[in-house]
């Protein structure tokens, strides 16, 4: 069964640091672009970054780019999402989300980071 | 970057009807639309994707249409499961940006 397992969601202060993990299973890990998308509490989605299949290239949303660093071990079939300089409005459920092509085909369970002193 | 209006924002409905969603983009983003659905409390669902192409899986009540700047999707007869948030999402450019979604209620 193909599914992401996202961990590491924590509660941490402001200016804290963080780093998500996401473990992918039945399928070839390393063939696919992989995403973070976040959803702060009764909030829609909003896309944070993506890595590529070989981790050679990246992009970020502008919230968070020169704080959160996407990468990869493909040799552990695991995504990450360091998270640096953390902020109330980074407060959300954090999901991992595969990429097939043109679409956001699978997504983990999600992982919940809360930033508050 | 592409910015993504859904209208309407709120939907009430019955068991049955006919629903249609829009979604507007700010620019031309070719088919490269995607549709989610998400229900409280869990990870978003994928249903459709360039724009008019079912996941596996997916029942065919649900259907997309459109290009460049105006997409639809369309549940032919709602049934009871389908009263959830629908979220459409761009994939043409960076950043992958998503519409602010559509709560559908049940009447």
């Amino acid at each position: 069964e193909v599914q992401l397992l996202e961990s590491g969601g924590d509660l941490v202060q402001p200016g804290g640091s963080l780093r998500l993990s996401c473990a992918g299973a039945g399928f070839t890990f390393s063939s696919y672009p992989m995403n973070w998308v976040r959803q702060a509490p009764g909030k829609g989605l909003e896309w944070v970054s993506i890595i590529s299949g070989s981790g050679d290239s990246s992009h970020y949303a502008d919230s968070v780019r020169g704080r959160f660093t996407i990468s990869r071990d493909n040799s552990k079939n695991t995504l990450y999402l360091q998270m640096n300089s953390l902020r109330g409005e980074d407060t959300a459920v954090y999901y991992c989300v595969r990429r097939s092509d043109t679409a956001l085909d699978i997504w983990g369970q999600g992982t919940l980071v809360t930033v508050s002193s | 970057d592409i910015q993504l209006t859904q209208s309407p924002s709120f939907l009430s409905a019955s068991v049955g009807d006919r629903v249609t969603i829009t979604c507007r983009a700010s620019q031309g983003i070719n088919s490269y639309l995607a549709w989610h659905q998400q229900k409280p409390g869990k990870a978003p669902k994928p249903l459709i994707y360039a724009a008019s192409t079912l996941q596996s899986g997916v029942p065919s009540r649900f259907s997309g249409s459109g290009s460049g700047t105006e997409f639809t999707l369309t549940i032919s007869s709602l049934q009871p499961e389908d009263f959830a948030t629908y979220y459409c999402q761009q994939i043409n450019y960076y950043p992958i940006t998503f519409g602010q979604g559509t709560r559908l209620e049940i009447k």
